[in-house]
């Protein structure tokens, strides 16, 4: 199974409509990151949590809220998509204590907003 | 956190020959990360090397660093068609562990 499960791994949704993106992990970390990939853009911070109390805006975070349900669960929300938000969305976890500071990814979620 | 910037942005070789992407940056780091992607899968770390550190190596994979440049390479030995992805380097500041991603490079490798 993998360690950080994003769902769903593809969605189509119309403009306007409230998306919830959700991402889980069983590696046991405290941080949790959002971000999204355009294409020719590299990947960009949209939110992050270093803790269920602690959430923090990345470099692209107008248009999107989230939620630290847990310390496993980190979900990303377009509260009214649009069609510019349409990107490939990952999710990330670290643990710098034990790892440096490496991070590791979902496979992605691939949104398209018509 | 600060962007690393990738050069070449795409690289085309054949399998066997070596592969050397390179990364500049702007200001101090703890560590420098590389990680691969390949097409539309999440990224997947691959080594990282602390500021202390001139040199590490990796299976094929070997990284250096010159702080005092600013600037990383990634060489791939004997590339492999399975090597075939995007490569991204991160430096890390140190500073909540936020990494920021440049728009990498890609590698064609070709049987």
């Amino acid at each position: 199974d993998a360690d950080v499960t994003q769902t769903p791994r593809n969605r189509i949704t119309k403009t306007g409509k409230r998306i919830m993106l959700e991402c889980s992990q069983t590696k046991g970390h405290d941080r949790m990151y959002w971000y999204r990939q355009d294409p020719g853009l590299g990947l960009r911070l949209i939110y992050y949590s270093f803790d269920v109390k602690d959430i923090n805006k990345g470099e692209i975070s107008d248009g999107y809220s989230v939620s630290r349900q847990a310390q496993a669960k980190f979900s990303l929300s377009l509260e009214s998509a649009i069609p510019n938000q349409t990107a490939l969305y990952f999710c990330a976890t670290s643990d710098p204590t034990r790892t440096g500071g490496v991070q590791y990814f979902g496979a992605g979620t691939r949104l398209s907003v018509l | 956190s600060q962007q690393g910037e990738e050069d070449p942005q795409a690289l085309s070789i054949q399998e066997g020959e070596n592969a050397t992407m390179n990364c500049s940056y702007k200001t101090s780091i703890n560590n420098l990360q590389w990680y691969r992607q390949n097409s539309g899968r999440g990224l997947v770390h691959l080594i990282l090397i602390r500021s202390n550190e001139r040199e590490k190596h990796s299976g094929r994979l070997r990284v250096t660093l010159d702080t005092s440049k600013k600037s990383s390479s990634l060489l791939i030995t004997a590339s492999r068609a399975a090597d075939t992805a995007s490569y991204f380097c991160a430096p890390d500041t140190g500073t909540a562990s936020k990494l920021t991603f440049g728009t990498g490079t890609r590698l064609q490798v070709t049987l």
